[in-house]
């Protein structure tokens, strides 16, 4: 089973500064990886598949990049709306498909 | 516009039996991967089961094998989730998801229905 491990936890950003996740895989999953964004009391949204592709209607403001077993989301201009947790998803070794344990983005 | 919206979820005592339903538009669903992912109270999400278009591939997380079954009926565009022998660890929000875009990765998701295992 790969392992997902996300980091940090908690991440405390300005509002339209920079936010980057990291998420890293326990082995190679190529470029099968996927971004999810929960907010509370909400289902997940798909913001990233392919590692780098945004999903039909995410703002350009998210950005994934990466492959192999580094990956990171980034969020160029924090914006209130995009208070949530943020969970990364591989697809190349499955089942089971895994995720990473979340990144909680809060507002400074 | 793609919809999922699940049913079924309640309360149920260990050892109980429930089964979800997932019902399905906007696409079509006889072609794609579909999939329950749940999320336990305050944790993380957690996969589930997958089960391929015409049912030929169906998998399981070990954490549900041989307990839980999936199965779908592609003329009712619908997905299922028979849970059996439930425990108080299968507390959770399950979601209905489906693999349209980047198969086998899961896109879309329903707005989720609680179970809850207790006595």
């Amino acid at each position: 089973e790969i392992v997902m491990t996300q980091s940090p936890a908690t991440l405390s950003v300005s509002p339209g500064e920079r936010a980057t996740l990291s998420c890293r895989a326990s082995q190679t999953v190529n470029s099968n990886l996927a971004w999810f964004q929960q907010k509370p009391g909400l289902a997940p949204r798909l913001l990233i598949y392919g590692a780098s592709t945004r999903a039909t209607g995410i703002p350009a403001r998210f950005s994934g990049s990466g492959s192999g077993t580094e990956f990171t989301l980034t969020i160029s201009s924090l914006q209130s709306e995009d208070v949530a947790v943020y969970y990364c998803q591989q697809y190349n070794y499955w089942p089971p498909l895994t995720f990473g344990g979340g990144t909680k983005v809060e507002i400074k | 516009e793609v919809q999922l919206g699940e049913s079924g979820g309640g309360l149920v005592k260990p050892g109980g039996s429930l089964r979800l339903s997932c019902t399905a538009s906007g696409f079509t669903f006889s072609n794609h991967n579909m999939n329950w992912v749940r999320q336990a109270p305050g944790k993380g999400l957690e996969w589930v089961s997958s089960i391929s278009s015409s049912s030929t591939y169906i998998f399981y997380a070990d954490s549900v094998k041989g307990r839980f079954t999936i199965s779908r009926d592609n003329a009712k565009n619908s997905l299922y989730l028979q849970m059996n022998s439930l425990r108080a660890e299968d507390t959770a929000v399950y979601y209905c998801a489906s693999s349209v875009i980047a198969a086998p990765s899961i896109d879309y998701w329903g707005q989720g229905t609680l179970v809850t295992v207790s006595s």
